[in-house]
């Protein structure tokens, strides 16, 4: 069974910085890509970036809101993903979500989601 | 701002279909992208649903299907039961954008 954990989450000031973890199990997690999904309250979801595999050179990609201020990376050897944020603002304030995607020749989908952690900027 | 547009809310009566609409546009739903859904319980995370337009994945009811056509697709719930009052999410491709997935703005349904 795939479970997806995400841990990391808490209270930091404007201009601070968070580093999130998302530990995975029950897949080939060295052979999947991961993203990165949040969502403010009571909005919508907000897809943030994601991190390919090994074999994809660990290609990343960012939404433009966050690009240059957050950084996703993995260790395979630990089956975790990571989401550093940086300079963070009031409107990143969230909760995160760490994703299993599935991909083929027309996109790709989000088939496993983690709980969430929730992130808080403010003074 | 998403480029997939959703209805705000959809409400029915137990028992009855509903459907909610993910309108797109020719660099995404209408250039051949999936389109996936996603549910959202209250208080919980997103869910896979739908995903390739109209697959469901193991454990989700029939009564939920969905179909795509031209720039748009659409969710359908029938035989509404209490269980399904949750957020609603469509997500594709967009080719005009740099190698990212959107999401639709999300549609509540609500059981009358």
């Amino acid at each position: 069974e795939v479970h997806l954990v995400e841990s990391g989450g808490g209270l930091v000031q404007p201009g601070g910085s968070l580093k999130l973890s998302c530990a995975a199990s029950g897949f080939i997690f060295s052979g999947s890509a991961m993203h990165w999904v949040r969502q403010s309250s009571g909005k919508g979801l907000e897809w943030v970036g994601r991190i390919r595999s090994k074999a994809n050179n660990y290609a990343t990609t960012y939404a433009a809101s966050v690009r240059g201020r957050f950084t996703i990376s993995r260790d395979d050897s630990k089956n975790t993903a990571y989401l550093q944020m940086n300079s963070l603002k009031t409107e990143d304030t969230a909760a995160y979500y760490c994703t299993k995607a599935s991909y083929d020749s027309r996109g790709y989908y989000h088939d496993y989601w983690g709980q969430g952690t929730l992130v808080t900027v403010s003074s | 701002q998403s480029v997939l547009t959703q209805p705000p809310s959809v409400s029915g009566a137990p028992g009855q279909r509903v459907t909610i609409s993910c309108t797109g546009s020719s660099s995404n739903i209408g250039a051949g992208s999936d389109v996936h859904w996603y549910q959202q319980l209250p208080g919980t995370a997103p869910k896979l649903l739908i995903y390739d337009n109209s697959n469901r994945p193991s454990g989700v009811p029939d009564r939920f299907s969905g179909s795509k056509s031209g720039t748009s697709a659409s969710l359908a719930i029938s035989g509404l039961q209490a269980e399904d009052e949750a957020d609603y999410y469509c997500q594709s491709y967009d080719f005009s954008l740099s190698d990212y997935g959107v999401f639709g703005t999300g549609t509540t349904v609500t059981v009358l």
